[in-house]
């Protein structure tokens, strides 16, 4: 079973700051199968980010994704107020599916 | 526009049988496009991946979990349903629908909160 690893737990940043989130898997994952989600409290998961870079229907342009083999990123060019909320980044390969324990951002 | 919604009992004694249907509208279970999933989160934490239907019926469970979840696809009504056999208070969890595709999952359902307590 793939294990994903997201740094930092909790990043503190101000509106209008890059966002640079981590997610490392303990072997190699297919691209085409990493994918990013953003949950708020009391909200469901919401995809952003499909396929390691492709943005979700809907997604503003400043979510990005990066990343191939055991090390992917998710940035956010410039903080918006409501981008602050808890990222997944999750896994599908071999009729399994993981997601990383996730990574909080919080207003500094 | 596809929506999912869980619904079930939010209160399961110990030892007994959770049991979750997701109600899917604006869209066709029966899709091979599709595979539908059911992935829960406990108080205060992250999401746990529970197990994967697709249209031809065959699943994917969490290897954690395997011995105790059933999930099927209920096809005459667009719906499809979890059941977790003899559940504890580690169980307590909200749990989400979604529709997957790829090798991720979108929409979700909004999330129905399971209490497991005597």
């Amino acid at each position: 079973e793939i294990v994903l690893t997201q740094s930092p737990g909790t990043l503190s940043l101000s509106p209008g700051e890059r966002a640079t989130l981590s997610c490392r898997a303990s072997q190699s994952v297919s691209s085409t199968y990493l994918a990013w989600y953003q949950q708020k409290p009391g909200q469901a998961p919401r995809l952003l980010i499909y396929g390691a870079s492709s943005g979700a229907t809907g997604i503003p342009d400043r979510f990005s994704g990066s990343g191939s083999g055991t090390d992917f990123t998710l940035t956010i060019s410039r903080l918006e107020p409501e981008d602050f909320a808890v990222y997944y980044c999750q896994q599908y390969g071999s009729s399994l599916w993981t997601f990383g324990q996730g990574t909080k951002v919080e207003i500094k | 526009q596809l929506q999912l919604q869980e619904s079930g009992p939010g209160l399961v004694k110990p030892s007994e049988t959770l049991s979750l249907t997701c109600t899917v509208s604006g869209g066709s279970i029966s899709s091979s496009d599709y595979y539908w999933g059911w992935i829960r989160q406990p108080p205060g934490k992250g999401l746990e991946w529970i197990g994967t239907i697709y249209y031809s019926g065959n699943t994917y469970y969490n290897p954690s979990l395997k011995s105790r979840v059933t999930i099927l696809l209920g096809t005459s009504k667009n719906h499809f349903s979890l059941k977790l056999s003899s559940v504890t208070a580690a169980d307590t969890a909200v749990y989400y629908c979604a529709r997957g595709r790829g090798g991720w999952f979108d929409p979700w359902g909004q999330g129905t909160l399971v209490t497991v307590s005597s």
